[in-house]
């Protein structure tokens, strides 16, 4: 499978202290994307890593990519309450050279921040 | 600016009914996704369009499942007949080519 593996499965944390969430994948990729889903919603675009950057940042959120390992990790600082949601990775098909348009998604990580 | 628009938002049916889930994608986007997401299989890609051509429908689980985008505005995806194990939520996204696909918020579907 294509598919990311995202790790830990559940996450609980208290307000204030940083949540770490790592993904894995299999194949080649042109970019790897990080989104959130609270409870009874759609997910929604966290960010985006392209496969010749090693680290971005937004806002409190940092990302980070080794595709040497397959691997990238999503870093949210100084967390809320706010924050708790499902996050997923989420990968595109590196064909030649070129996305094939869909998205490979991991099972998620369940982030729980206590107040 | 509307997000993706998907309705309905409940659909609680028996199991042989045909259903129908639809699809307002953002306007201007080229690309349209049916998703299905349930707790034992996670997200899964049903089928995606391309300028309203299907591109991919090997996640389409049979023939009972099938996906119209007729113009850029509007998609449906049809069950037909429906069965208890189709029960999930169905999530349709849309973007521009290489893009960050807009999720709608979804139809959470109950075959009894």
């Amino acid at each position: 499978s294509q598919q990311g593996e995202e790790d830990p499965q559940a996450l609980s944390i208290q307000e204030g202290e940083n949540a770490t969430m790592n993904c894995s994948y299999k194949t080649s990729i042109n970019n790897l994307q990080w989104y959130r889903q609270n409870s009874g919603r759609g997910l929604v675009h966290l960010i985006l890593i392209r496969s010749n950057e090693r680290e971005k940042h937004s806002g409190r959120l940092r990302v980070t990519l080794d595709t040497s390992k397959k691997s990238s990790s999503l870093l949210i600082t100084a967390s809320r309450a706010a924050d708790t949601a499902s996050y997923f990775c989420a990968t595109d098909a590196s064909h030649r050279g070129s996305t094939l348009g869909r998205l490979y998604f991991g099972r998620g990580t369940q982030l729980t921040v206590w107040p | 600016d509307a997000g993706v628009i998907q309705s309905p938002r409940h659909e609680v049916t028996e199991m042989g009914q045909e259903v129908t889930l639809r699809c307002k994608p953002i306007s201007g986007h080229n690309s349209l996704f049916w998703y299905r997401q349930t707790m034992m299989r996670g997200l899964e890609l049903l089928i995606y369009f391309n300028n309203n051509v299907p591109i991919d429908d090997s996640g389409m689980p049979e023939d009972r499942f099938s996906a119209k985008m007729p113009n850029a505005s509007f998609s449906t995806l049809k069950i037909q007949p429906s069965e208890p194990r189709d029960s999930a939520v169905y999530f349709c996204a849309s973007s521009d080519p290489n893009q960050p696909q807009h999720f709608g918020d979804g139809t959470r579907l109950s075959i009894l």
